[in-house]
C-alpha cells in the first residue's frame, strides 16, 4: 500500500539498550523527518534528511543516530536508550515545493524502563 | 530557535458554532509558510491548511480558513460550523522560506460540545 509506515507501533525497552525505529515511504519523497512528541512540548524535530545519504540535525538530536541509504527508508536509532527518551516518535515525509504538506506516519510509542 | 505561540491550551465550542484558534510566530523572514495540523485522540497527524506569506488571499479548505495577518505575525485557524469530530489537538507550524524544517507550536486542545 502506498503511504508512510512506521514500525513497531509500540516498543518497550530497557535503559542502555539500542533500539531502532523504522520508517518507510512509498512516494519517493525527497525529504524525511523524525519528530518526538512529549506532553507540554508539542512535536520537536530530531533529525531530517533531504535525500539519500544527506542528513542533518534538528532541535533535539542528542542520543539519536539516523541513516538514509535508500530514499524510501529512514531509520532512527537510539544507541543507548534513556528514560528521557520515552516518547511518541513520528516519521514524516515531504516531496518539497511550496505548500506541500508533510505526511506523517502513525507514530511509534516508545517506553524506556 | 523560532518562537511559536499558541496561547490557548484548551478551547471549548458548541457544535455548529465557529471557533478561532490563535497562532503567532516570531520571524524576521519575509518569505515563509504556515501549516496547521490536527491530531485527534487516535494520534495521527492530519494536514489541514497552508498559507504562504506572499499569498494575497487567506487560505481556505472547506470548513477551515486562515485569518492571516502578516504584519502582526499571526495566522489564526477558523473552523466554521464545528462538528463533534473536530475535537482534537491543533498545531500551528511555520516554515522558514528555503528551509524544510517544520517547527511546531505546543498546540491547542479543542473540545466540541454537543
Amino acid at each position: 500500500d502506498a503511504g508512510i509506515t512506521q514500525s513497531p507501533r509500540y516498543k518497550i525497552t530497557e535503559t542502555g539498550r539500542q533500539v531502532t525505529l523504522m520508517c518507510h515511504q512509498t512516494w519517493s519523497h525527497s525529504y524525511m523527518f523524525w519528530y518526538r512528541q512529549d506532553l507540554g512540548h508539542g512535536l520537536r524535530l530530531i533529525y531530517y534528511s533531504a535525500a539519500a545519504d544527506i542528513t542533518d540535525k534538528g532541535e533535539v538530536p542528542d542520543g539519536y543516530v539516523v541513516s538514509r541509504s535508500k530514499t524510501e527508508n529512514f531509520p532512527l536509532t537510539l544507541e543507548s536508550a534513556t528514560r528521557s527518551q520515552t516518547s511518541v516518535y513520528f516519521c514524516a515525509s515531504r516531496s518539497g515545493g511550496t505548500g506541500h504538506g508533510y505526511t506523517f506516519g502513525s507514530g511509534t510509542r516508545l517506553t524506556v524502563v | 530557535a523560532q518562537k511559536i505561540t499558541q496561547t490557548q491550551p484548551g478551547m471549548f465550542v458548541q457544535e455548529k458554532e465557529a471557533v478561532t484558534l490563535d497562532c503567532t510566530y516570531d520571524t524576521s523572514d519575509q518569505s515563509y509558510g504556515l501549516f496547521w495540523y490536527k491530531q485527534p485522540s487516535s494520534g495521527e497527524m492530519i494536514f489541514l491548511i497552508y498559507q504562504g506569506s506572499y499569498d494575497e488571499q487567506n487560505a481556505t479548505e472547506g470548513r477551515y480558513s486562515l485569518n492571516f495577518q502578516k504584519a502582526r505575525k499571526s495566522a489564526n485557524l477558523v473552523i466554521s460550523a464545528s462538528q463533534l469530530g473536530d475535537s482534537a489537538m491543533y498545531f500551528c507550524a511555520p516554515l522558514k522560506g528555503g528551509s524544510e524544517k517544520l517547527v511546531f507550536g505546543k498546540g491547542t486542545k479543542l473540545t466540541v460540545n454537543p
